[in-house]
């Protein structure tokens, strides 16, 4: 059973602009929501994670946006630059460990 | 220093042959975690270190695999018997400690195709 949906499968942006990707969630237990930046060949690398005690998390160009009553959250990238190019997945743990439940991943294309 | 260092980078075994993957953690880091990314997937939990506690092996698809870890080091996943099935990007991650204030890093993975 998936228990993390992901959407889009695939995203091309225009460079400058914004890239949103999002997931929904089943377990109410979960509380720890990290999105992960994949690029070929290499393993992922932590982007950004938020819990379910606030809305929003800012980094940089990277935001965290959380809805816990409708058990979904979203990763917004503001001027989205060629660099960002790679495959992102939201994942979902509980209990305070790193046994993660991963999304199955959108791969961003930025077009110059 | 390092970060996490899987070998072989690619590995290519006939079915029913046996493979064993390593992973090397970051100096330090107590916990360890194997995960598997099948193709256009997302990564399963596969088994979970941390010290000397016993392993959380919940996410072991099957009596076919395993790994151990040597104390706080080196860390062998053993695929027995291999099937077409399991051809997938197999990664290990290591973290300072448990808990998720610890983020987990991962090293590059080993390609496994089961011809």
């Amino acid at each position: 059973q998936q228990q993390v949906k992901q959407s889009p499968q695939s995203l091309i942006v225009q460079k400058g602009g914004i890239s949103i990707i999002n997931c929904a969630y089943e377990n109410t237990a979960f509380d720890y929501f990290p999105w992960y930046q994949q690029f070929p060949g290499k393993g992922p690398a932590l982007l950004i994670a938020i819990r379910p005690d606030v809305s929003e998390k800012k980094e940089g160009r990277f935001t965290i946006s959380f809805n816990k009553s409708a058990k979904q959250f979203s990763l917004h990238i503001m001027d989205s630059q060629p660099g960002d190019s790679a495959t992102y997945f939201c994942a979902a743990s509980k209990g305070g460990f790193q046994k993660l439940v991963f999304g199955t991943g959108t791969r961003l294309l930025v077009s110059p | 220093g390092a970060g996490v260092s899987q070998s072989p980078s690619n590995k290519v075994t006939e079915k029913g042959k046996d493979v064993e993957l390593r992973c090397d953690p970051i100096s330090g880091h107590t916990a360890l975690y194997w995960y598997r990314q099948r193709l256009g997937q997302g990564l399963e939990f596969l088994i979970y270190f941390q010290g000397n506690s016993a392993p959380d092996k919940s996410g072991l698809p099957s009596d076919r695999f395993s790994a151990e870890r040597t104390g706080e080091s080196v860390s062998t996943l053993t695929i027995q018997r291999t099937q077409q099935e399991d051809s997938a990007v197999y990664l290990c991650a290591s973290s300072p400690q448990t808990g998720t204030n610890s983020p987990l890093h991962f090293g590059n993975g080993t390609r496994l195709t089961v011809t």
